[in-house]
């Protein structure tokens, strides 16, 4: 089956500070990806989508200028938190979906954030 | 995408089979049911998905009703290893990719 990986898997930060997350397609080209944020004990919010060569769609309420998504190819699309604080120390999951047409979307293993 | 609704938590006991209920009687007519199931700190997996016939695969069974507003997910044997979360989401299949995340069923397994 299709593997979508993350990277890291978790990280811890100083509040302040920026941290980048990646989320990678192995074994097949992925023109979307979608970002999701899940707090403890709650469901999966999506924060994103993500369009390989194009600007990201992001949900009402999600501040783009905090949460800086790239999708520079059909691989790879990189989520930045930056100027972290501890209220966005989240478990960040990210899924991918093989071409325009598909109906099918898989996910990351996720990244757990820590912002001290 | 329509609304589901599914109770929060259930018990199953290890070797029975755990049926998970949810209704969308919102449901539109070119809206699919999907199950996905989250274990703890894990991302999300795809089980199955529906429109209006019944469907099996490896994992699960599906039951639609006949009037779609509501539906069954069946593990026929569960084990341990299928506690987890079980959310129903319904949506338009092949339009956009959005899966919007309800509370889900947080399922335990029990020896």
């Amino acid at each position: 089956g299709a593997v979508v990986s993350q990277h890291p898997s978790w990280v811890i930060c100083k509040s302040g500070t920026s941290v980048k997350i990646e989320c990678r397609s192995l074994d097949f080209q992925a023109t979307t990806m979608f970002w999701y944020r899940q707090f403890p004990k709650q469901s999966l919010m999506l924060m994103a989508t993500s369009n390989e060569g194009s600007k990201a769609t992001y949900e009402q309420g999600v501040e783009k200028d905090k949460f800086l998504i790239n999708h520079a190819s059909l691989t790879l699309s990189t989520l930045t938190v930056t100027s972290a604080h501890p209220e966005d120390s989240s478990f960040y999951i990210c899924s991918a979906r093989p071409g325009r047409d598909s109906n099918e979307q898989f996910f990351g293993p996720g990244t757990r954030l820590t912002v001290l | 995408d329509a609304k589901t609704t599914q109770p929060p938590s259930m018990d199953c006991a290890e070797g029975r089979a755990a049926n998970l209920p949810c209704n969308h009687s919102t449901i539109s007519g070119n809206e699919y049911v999907y199950w996905y199931r989250q274990i703890h700190s894990q991302g999300p997996q795809y089980i199955i998905h529906g429109l209006k016939n019944n469907e099996t695969n490896e994992m699960a069974s599906l039951i639609i009703t006949e009037d779609r507003k509501s539906s069954t997910l069946i593990l026929p044997h569960a084990t341990l290893r299928d506690t987890a979360v079980y959310y129903c989401i319904v949506r338009v299949y092949n339009q956009g990719g959005k899966l919007i995340f309800g509370q889900g069923t947080e399922l335990s397994v029990k020896p």
